[in-house]
């Protein structure tokens, strides 16, 4: 069965450094992966996905097929991007049996 | 647009007792997700709907949860009977499929459960 691990459950860093949130996964295809962002008191929310190839707010993640992996990154970070982090995982290619990840905090300090 | 949207927010029941939870999706969204998530961990997909049809349950308790979506828009999910473990956040999604598989999810608030 496909899953998802995030090995840090909190990420400490200061404005201003580069951060990167770790994520793995272990499916024998082709995965679409995802990340979902939730800020103190808001919903979750999409952050960004591999099949489109953007950077949002700064961020950007890399899928690795060989590593398996889709670690997401900001050169630099800044207080707002606090928040929990969810790395996910959707198998085929109808969107089924999504997965998602334990979660990273991530806490940007002053 | 209006989010999706979820009520109660929050219910106290005891083990035993049964539960009802209500989601509202975004306007013509229809493919319609139940999770559910224990502090400290991520969502788990209980049960996806593609307007009122089931595409997957495999995770769902059938013994003690279920869920339908009757006309292809509001969703309730019931736990009867509830169990300690049953404690959780439960989070309802809405896409639009015809946006691609891999279309945006947009979650509502959630529902608090306690379980004592």
């Amino acid at each position: 069965a496909q899953r998802v691990t995030q090995p840090e459950k909190l990420l400490s860093v200061f404005k201003g450094a580069p951060v990167e949130l770790k994520c793995n996964y272990s499916y024998s295809g082709s995965p679409e992966l995802f990340w979902y962002v939730q800020y103190s008191r808001q919903r979750l929310q999409l952050l960004l996905r591999h099949i489109s190839r953007e950077s949002i707010k700064g961020f950007t993640a890399d899928l690795n097929k060989g590593e398996t992996s889709f670690h997401l990154k900001k050169p630099f970070a800044q207080e707002e991007d606090s928040a929990m982090y969810y790395c996910a995982l959707s198998p085929d290619n109808y969107g089924q049996n999504f997965v998602f990840g334990p979660g990273t905090r991530l806490s940007v300090l002053p | 647009e209006a989010g999706v949207a979820q009520s109660p927010r929050y219910k106290i029941i005891e083990k035993r007792q049964s539960v009802a939870f209500w989601c509202n999706p975004i306007s013509g969204h229809a493919t319609l997700y139940w999770y559910q998530q224990i502090l400290g961990q991520g969502p788990k997909l209980l049960i996806q709907f593609q307007n009122n049809g089931v595409v997957d349950d495999s995770q769902l308790p059938k013994d003690r949860f279920s869920a339908e979506r009757l006309k292809g828009v509001d969703s309730t999910l019931k736990i009867q009977p509830a169990k300690l473990e049953d404690s959780a956040v439960y989070l309802c999604a809405s896409s639009f499929p015809l946006a691609g598989p891999f279309s945006e999810q947009f979650f509502g608030p959630g529902t608090r459960l306690t379980v004592l």
